[in-house]
């Protein structure tokens, strides 16, 4: 049974672009989140998807955009990139309808913004 | 709102001595807790979980945690370092958790050294 599956794993991109990170959850699972992790801080909470509509998000500006397929994975969609934008991206899936259920993560996908 | 503040960035510890990190949280409704390691250039791996049950909870490669809500406090013990347990440590807390499950708050993490 495979995790959660995150592509790709390391990427470079130049200031203004646009990326497109993907993540397949942990067979069974519905929900998606997204985080991202800064050098040597803690994953922040970028936004929840759940029956192909975001759910909840955090603090983050409208350059971060998603969606989930109907197969439950998602896409992480950054425009005009920002060297501030330079993480590690997590994904992470869980099952909403069970209660306590465990919420899995990816290995994350490193974005390198020059 | 929700926080969580980890006291000590790093905590060097002898192997085979007593791993003890430090997790404070604040929550207006009763919270979910959380541990997570996550080893170099890997993703997050749950160490063990706090959900309103028992409040002394045990979590795998034997660590457990205590949730005092008088102290607001669910701190991350090991009896005995091992080699293996360097690694950086996140605590995360979150309310409802199966009506938001996802929307974890973390702390800026403890990194952990190991010395033979």
């Amino acid at each position: 049974d495979a995790g959660v599956t995150q592509s790709p794993t390391h990427l470079i991109k130049t200031r203004g672009q646009q990326v497109t990170l993907r993540c397949s959850p942990k067979s069974g699972h519905d929900t998606v989140s997204w985080y991202q992790q800064a050098l040597g801080q803690g994953p922040q909470f970028i936004f929840q998807y759940y029956e192909e509509e975001e759910r909840q998000r955090g603090n983050f500006p409208d350059r971060f955009s998603g969606h989930q397929f109907p197969n439950y994975s998602s896409e992480l969609n950054v425009n005009a990139l920002l060297l501030g934008d330079s993480a590690l991206y997590l994904c992470a899936s869980s099952s909403i309808g069970s209660t306590g259920n465990t919420i899995y993560f990816g290995e994350g996908s490193w974005l390198t913004v020059v | 709102a929700q926080s969580v503040t980890q006291l000590g960035s790093h905590v060097s510890v002898s192997e085979g001595a007593l791993v003890l990190l430090r997790c404070n949280y604040s929550s207006s409704v009763p919270p979910y807790l959380f541990w997570y390691v996550q080893y170099p250039n890997q993703g997050l791996q749950l160490l063990l979980k706090y959900t309103s049950a028992a409040t002394l909870v045990k979590g795998i490669n034997g660590f457990e945690a205590e949730f005092k809500k008088s102290e607001t406090s669910f701190h991350l013990t090991k009896p005995s370092a091992h080699m293996s347990d360097a690694a950086e440590y996140f605590c995360a807390v979150t309310s409802n958790y199966g009506g938001s499950q996802g929307n974890l708050i973390f702390g800026k993490g403890t990194k952990l050294s190991v010395k033979p």
